[in-house]
């Protein structure tokens, strides 16, 4: 089954961004009918979807990150990425790179990666 | 605040059933025939359990079962075992904009 490993910086400054990307491997992410999305996890807390793109580029995203918040695709590499922006502690969370359907449940996720956000 | 209500807790001694309540609204839950629940160990990534209200992925024990009311959707665990302690979400499809809400999670303990 696809297999998702996310990587980037565990650690980032205030007001600064935050980026992750999520490679794919054992599929493709240009096969239709599947959204890419990231996730995240407040430490000792719930799940919280933050948006998906979909290997045309199309995107949607949690209306509350919306404004700081982009995901993009790198089809030849099989990736996709998060930037968000003018972070702040409260950014600090597990995020999880996840593949979904159209119907919004998450087959295939990604470990999770700690992403603090300190100066 | 999460969208879906889930209770914090719940418990049961090995062998015994339980089950988990996800209410939502009309807007979710009740709108749709799409409610998930996830399994996530400590430390680990939730995995997927019941997807689109009761079915099962492949791999996953049929001690695990779905259901829906209404707003309510409901995790039962039939033949509890210690390895299904765990923390388990419920999700619901919330339409093409909101895309997913999650429930703020249950803490099942294996007494």
């Amino acid at each position: 089954q696809v297999q998702l490993q996310e990587s980037g910086p565990g650690l980032v400054k205030p007001s600064q961004t935050l980026s992750l990307t999520c490679t794919v491997s054992s599929g493709s992410i240009s096969v239709g009918g599947y959204f890419w999305s990231w996730l995240r996890q407040h430490p000792g807390k719930g799940l919280e979807w933050i948006g998906y793109i979909y290997y045309s580029g199309s995107t949607n995203y949690n209306v509350t990150l919306k404004s700081r918040l982009t995901i993009s695709v790198d089809t030849s590499k099989n990736q996709f990425s998060l930037n968000l922006r003018s972070v702040t502690a409260a950014d600090t969370a597990f995020y999880y790179c996840a593949r979904s359907g159209s119907n919004g449940f998450f087959d295939n996720w990604g470990q999770g990666t700690l992403v603090t956000v300190s100066s | 605040q999460s969208a879906l209500t889930q209770p914090p807790s719940a418990s049961g001694s090995p062998g015994q059933s339980v089950t988990i309540s996800c209410t939502g609204t009309s807007s979710d839950v009740g709108g749709y025939n799409y409610v998930s629940w996830y399994q996530q160990h400590p430390g680990k990534a939730p995995k997927l359990m019941i997807y689109e209200v009761t079915k099962r992925p492949s791999g996953v024990p049929d001690r695990f079962s779905g259901s829906k009311s209404g707003n309510t959707a409901s995790l039962t665990v039939s033949g509890l075992q210690t390895e299904d302690e765990a923390e388990y979400y419920c999700n619901s499809y919330a339409g093409s904009s909101n895309f997913v809400v999650f429930g703020g999670g249950t803490k099942l303990t294996v007494l």
